[in-house]
C-alpha cells in the first residue's frame, strides 16, 4: 500500500518568512494530492490539492509542488502570518480523491513567530 | 464550510458507559469515514462506508462499531468505553472519485 512520509514534523518560521512543508510517497499510482490545514480544537479543511498532471498550483500565498519522478511534492506558504499557525497534513490518493484511498502523512505543527 | 456536523464536540464519560457519536452530512455524499487522532495528530482510519448498509473496517483495529441506515448518517458507537478510548475522533465524507474530503469538527472523548 501507500506510505507518505512528511518533514518536518515541526516547523518554526518568523512572521514574514516563507515556510516549506515536504512530503514523499510510494505508490506511483497515487494521483491526487491535498493539504489539510487543522486548527486547535478543529477538524482538517481542505486548503490546497493538486493532481498528478500538474507540476504547481498556487492559491494567493500558498502554492504545492509535485515531482512525480522523485514521487515527492511539498507545500510553500509565503510571507507568513499568525494565523498560519496549525498543524498541516499532507496526503496521497490513487482513488480520485475519497477519503478511502487517502494516505495521510504525520502531520507539521507549523508555529508562527511573532 | 463544509456541511458536515459532529455531536457532540466535547464528551466526558464514566468507565462501562454506552456512548455514541454522531456525524451527520447534507452533502449527499455517498462515502464516509471515521478517524482516531492521537495526542501526535496522527489520523488512523478506524472505520468507513460507501453508503447505506455498506461499513468496513479502517486500518487501525477499533473496538468502536458503527451503522450506515441513512445515507447522511454514519454514527459510532462504543459499548463499554473504558480510559483507552480516550482520544479525538473526526469524521469524514466525500462524494465519490474526483471529488474532495471534508471533515467534521470532531468529538473530543474523555473517559474517566
Amino acid at each position: 500500500g501507500e506510505n507518505v512520509e512528511q518533514h518536518p514534523s515541526t516547523l518554526s518560521v518568523q512572521e514574514g518568512d516563507s515556510a516549506v512543508i515536504k512530503c514523499t510517497y510510494s505508490d506511483s499510482a497515487s494521483n491526487y494530492f491535498p493539504w489539510y490545514k487543522q486548527e486547535l480544537g478543529k477538524g482538517p479543511q481542505l486548503i490546497i490539492d493538486i493532481r498528478s498532471n500538474v507540476g504547481e498550483k498556487k492559491d494567493q500565498r500558498i502554492a504545492v509542488t509535485l515531482n512525480k519522478t522523485a514521487k515527492h511534492f511539498s507545500l510553500h506558504i509565503t510571507e507568513t502570518q499568525p494565523e498560519d499557525s496549525a498543524v498541516y497534513f499532507c496526503a496521497a490518493s490513487d482513488s480520485g480523491g475519497g477519503a478511502d484511498g487517502l494516505t495521510f502523512g504525520k502531520g507539521t505543527h507549523l508555529i508562527i513567530q511573532p | 464550510e463544509a456541511d458536515i456536523y459532529q455531536t457532540p464536540r466535547y464528551l466526558v464519560i464514566g468507565t462501562g458507559k454506552k456512548i455514541t457519536l454522531e456525524c451527520s452530512q447534507t452533502m449527499g455524499h455517498d462515502k464516509m469515514y471515521w478517524y482516531q487522532q492521537d495526542p501526535g495528530m496522527e489520523l488512523h482510519l478506524i472505520h468507513y462506508s460507501y453508503g447505506v448498509n455498506s461499513t468496513e473496517k479502517g486500518d487501525l483495529s477499533s473496538e468502536s462499531t458503527v451503522s450506515r441506515i441513512r445515507t447522511e448518517h454514519f454514527p459510532l458507537t462504543l459499548e463499554s468505553a473504558r480510559p483507552s478510548h480516550t482520544s479525538q475522533y473526526l469524521c469524514a465524507s466525500t462524494g465519490g472519485a474526483g471529488v474532495k474530503a471534508f471533515f467534521g469538527q470532531g468529538t473530543r472523548l474523555t473517559v474517566v
